[in-house]
């Protein structure tokens, strides 16, 4: 079965310091991977895409996320976290059919 | 820039009561997705349409039905609203008929049905 999984429920990090958001998958054939930010009491919002190339994908506000096609993962990483940053983060993959299933979410918050 | 809009932000219902949720996208996108957000459920697909008049069932489309009468606007109908329809709800839209283009998403409507 296809599925995506955020194993995290939360992550915790201090300001100014690296974070990592987990994100592992399954579906047949090539990946299409997709993170999004949800701020409070507001719409998602696409940060970054892989569909092909680069393993390591840049997006939007200083995210960045690593492809690794052998761990079938797509973990998504800011080098230097900010307060701001604190949202809930969603992983989702393309399935087909126009179809795309989302994870349920982390929670990340960074402390000043 | 894209944007999508809810009809609503908040909305109380009654347990029968006929609901009607409504979504307009501006940028032309052919396709339009109707989502439920629950914690720790992440986002389930209830219906989606790549076309107008068309329409295609999610993984819960129980109890929920939709209308695509014009390609900027799908609606999300609840025939007769259940205390578990209490949630919230994100309409989306995207362009194209590849794998590659992400979705934008409205800013939500939190209906509470008691």
């Amino acid at each position: 079965a296809q599925s995506v999984a955020q194993p995290e429920d939360q992550v915790n990090v201090a300001e100014g310091n690296p974070l990592t958001v987990k994100c592992t998958y399954s579906v047949s054939g090539n990946p299409y991977l997709f993170w999004y930010v949800q701020y409070p009491n507001r719409g998602l919002q696409f940060l970054l895409k892989y569909i092909t190339g680069d393993n390591l994908v840049k997006g939007s506000y200083g995210f960045e996320a690593e492809f690794n096609k052998s761990q079938t993962s797509f973990h998504l990483k800011k080098p230097s976290a900010l307060v701001s940053d604190s949202a809930l983060y969603f992983c989702a993959v393309y399935t087909g059919g126009f179809k795309t299933i989302f994870g349920a979410g982390t929670r990340l918050f960074v402390k000043a | 820039d894209v944007k999508v809009t809810q009809s609503s932000r908040y909305l109380v219902k009654r347990t029968g009561e006929k609901v009607f949720l409504e979504c307009v996208q501006d940028m032309d996108h052919e396709n339009m997705f109707w989502y439920r957000q629950d914690p720790g459920l992440g986002l389930r697909l209830i219906y989606f349409s790549y076309d107008v008049k068309m329409k295609e069932k999610g993984d819960i489309p129980e109890g929920y039905s939709v209308s695509r009468e014009k390609k900027e606007r799908f609606s999300l109908i609840l025939e007769s609203a259940s205390t578990n329809q209490t949630s919230m709800y994100l309409c989306a839209s995207n362009r194209g008929r590849v794998p590659n283009y992400e979705q934008y998403f409205g800013p939500g409507t939190r209906l509470t049905v008691t």
